[in-house]
Formats: C-alpha cells, structure tokens, sequence
C-alpha cells in the first residue's frame, strides 16, 4: 500500500545544519512536497519538487530527490532555534484529484 | 485573504454528544479536504472535495463520521455519537490544482471527547 516513512525526531545544536529523511510508495508521484507545522497551527507549504528534478535549492533550504531509491531529503543550513516544528514530507496519491499521502512528520529540535 | 477558516478552535465534549467542526477555505479553491491528526496515526486524510463534490471519503473511520460541502464557501465535518478515541486535532485545507497543488492548512480544531 502507499505510505511515506520519516524518521520520529531530530535534535541539532543551532548554526549546524539538519537534514530529515523520507521514504516514498508511489513512483508515479509528479511533485514531492515538504510542509512545516509550527506548534498549534496548521501545515504550510514550506518547498516543493517536480519529479524530473534531482535537487532544489532555496535559500537555507535544500532538497535532494533519488527516485530510483524513491528517497527524499530536507536539507536545513546554520538552522536556527525558529526552526524548530514538525516537518512533514507528503507525495501526491493515485486516484481522481490531488490528494496527498503524508508522512508521520519528524519533530526537529534545535538546540541554542 | 484571511486564509482557510476553522471553527471553533476548540471543542470539548462528552461521549454521545454530536459534534459539528466548521470550514470555510480560501475564496477560489475548487478543492476541500479534511485530516485528523492524532500522536499515534499522524495526519490522515479522512475525506476530499473537488467542486463540493465528495471524490475520496475511504479516510473516513466510520459511519458515526460524515461531511458536506453544500456550496463553495462552506463544509462541515460531523461526528455522531463522538468517542473518547474521536479526540484529535481535525484540519482542514483547501487548494486548486495548478502548476504544483499546493494545500493551504486552516489552524484547526482540537477536539477532546470526555
């Protein structure tokens, strides 16, 4: 069955950089996503990659695609106390529509 | 835009009680979705709407669990009878599919059935 796979929890000291890992299901996903959940709000849209991209690069935010090893990756560089939250990798289910398959989220920790 | 609105914030009840969660998403969107959270499952997506029209409810747990969506501007999610185990935080999102889909989160209700 589809599911994506994140590791729980993540713990940095602030200035090194954090990468959180993800597993996907489905091969045939157009775009891989990455959300951020700050404590007691909802997920927002953090960055994005097409799937006929191997890495993307936005300001402190890196992310690398291995699709044949269907693993994606969030890199954070000189990641910052304010980085601390919940990030969630998401891939795009099969059916009609564009429904998302999220992962469990990983909880980063940053350290002063 | 005032982004995807929920309502209320927060919810406690007792056990039997029906329970009515609120939406209204971000003018324009055509789609609607609807998550549960919990610390044990993660974020689960219950039920989708494409133009108010249910496309995917296979999330939803159980009968006691049922959504409308009677225009563009508005769903509902109700529970009937709520349990102990109903207890989560329910999210709702909206979005259009574009160039790469994004969903925009409301803030969500945190739901406590005593």
């Amino acid at each position: 069955g589809e599911d994506v796979e994140q590791s729980l929890f993540l713990s940095v000291r602030e200035g090194d950089s954090s990468v959180i890992n993800c597993t996907y299901t489905d091969s045939s996903s157009t775009y891989l996503y990455w959300y951020k959940q700050e404590p007691g709000a909802g997920l927002q849209l953090l960055t994005y990659i097409f799937s006929n991209m191997d890495m993307k690069q936005d300001q402190r935010l890196t992310v690398l695609l291995n699709k044949k090893d269907k693993h994606l990756s969030l890199r954070i560089a000189d990641t910052q106390t304010g980085d601390s939250a919940i990030y969630f990798c998401a891939e795009m289910g099969g059916g009609q529509g564009f429904s998302f398959i999220f992962g469990k989220g990983t909880r980063l920790l940053v350290k002063p | 835009d005032a982004g995807v609105i929920q309502s209320p914030r927060h919810e406690v009840t007792e056990m039997g009680q029906e329970v009515t969660l609120r939406c209204k998403p971000i003018s324009g969107h055509n789609s609607l979705f609807w998550y549960r959270q919990t610390m044990m499952r993660g974020l689960e997506l219950l039920i989708y709407f494409n133009n108010n029209v249910p496309i995917d409810d296979s999330g939803m747990p159980e009968d006691r669990f049922s959504a409308k969506m009677p225009n563009a501007s508005f769903s509902t999610l109700k529970i009937q009878p709520s349990e102990p185990r109903d207890s989560a935080v329910y999210f709702c999102a909206s979005g259009t599919s574009g160039s790469y889909n994004e969903q925009f989160f409301g803030p969500g209700t945190r739901l406590t059935v005593l």
